[in-house]
């Protein structure tokens, strides 16, 4: 079955410490992205990659970095710059085939807790 | 900018009938509907692409005004399985990918 995997569920972390999250995704599909949802809240934009080799900062990058060395893999690393941390993390993914208008399919998201 | 969702909460009793407004201050390429539970990913739920485009079925349907700037989203004579929170989705500029989603609107239907 095709989709897309986040690693691990839950993930807790020390200050001062960087953390990456995994995102995987079998769709073959060319666009990731990574979104952050604190409680009770909307999701906001932290980083997309259209293609392989190359990624955009979306609203809230900082503290944040990315790699797409694959078109399969988007993983996202949360620095020690990032002050606040604790968050619900969703990767997605979504066909792009030259029209902009598909729907986003979501992984099962990471839970990450700053200790 | 992000779209502006209302109302950002909505109590139901089962059976009721709920309108989520997603609006814009320019115009949107297309917008998506989804639903998300407590703990989970959003789910699609429909997309809607043209000025005064209405889709769906009987009981969840939305429609997408002839500017583009505003879409609604209708649930009808909802039952306890619509609780979760809506959002509304939408390319920010045409070419570039970039995916932002509305502010949400929190819905719990009560039995």
């Amino acid at each position: 079955d095709g989709g897309i995997t986040q690693s691990p569920k839950y993930l807790f972390r020390k200050e001062g410490q960087n953390v990456t999250l995994s995102c995987e995704q079998n769709l073959n599909h060319d666009a990731m992205y990574w979104y952050r949802q604190d409680p009770g809240q909307g999701l906001r934009l932290i980083y997309y990659s259209q293609i392989v080799n190359d990624f955009q900062k979306g609203d809230i990058a900082e503290g944040y970095s990315v790699s797409r060395e694959k078109k399969e893999s988007f993983p996202l690393t949360v620095t020690s710059a990032q002050k606040n941390p604790t968050a619900f993390y969703l990767c997605a993914s979504r066909e792009t085939s030259g029209i902009v208008y598909n729907e986003q399919f979501f992984g099962p998201g990471t839970r990450l807790t700053v200790l | 900018q992000q779209p502006v969702q209302s109302p950002q909460a909505v109590i139901l009793r089962e059976g009721e009938d709920a309108v989520i407004n997603c609006s814009s201050s320019k115009a949107l390429y297309s917008v998506h509907w989804y639903r998300q539970k407590h703990g989970e990913a959003p789910v699609f739920l429909m997309i809607l692409l043209k000025g005064g485009e209405q889709k769906g079925h009987e009981k969840i349907s939305a429609s997408f005004n002839e500017k583009k700037q505003q879409s609604s989203l209708y649930l009808t004579a909802s039952q306890l399985s619509y609780s979760g929170t809506y959002f509304c989705g939408t390319d920010h500029t045409s070419g570039t990918y970039k995916y932002i989603f509305g502010t949400g609107t929190r819905l719990k239907v009560l039995a």
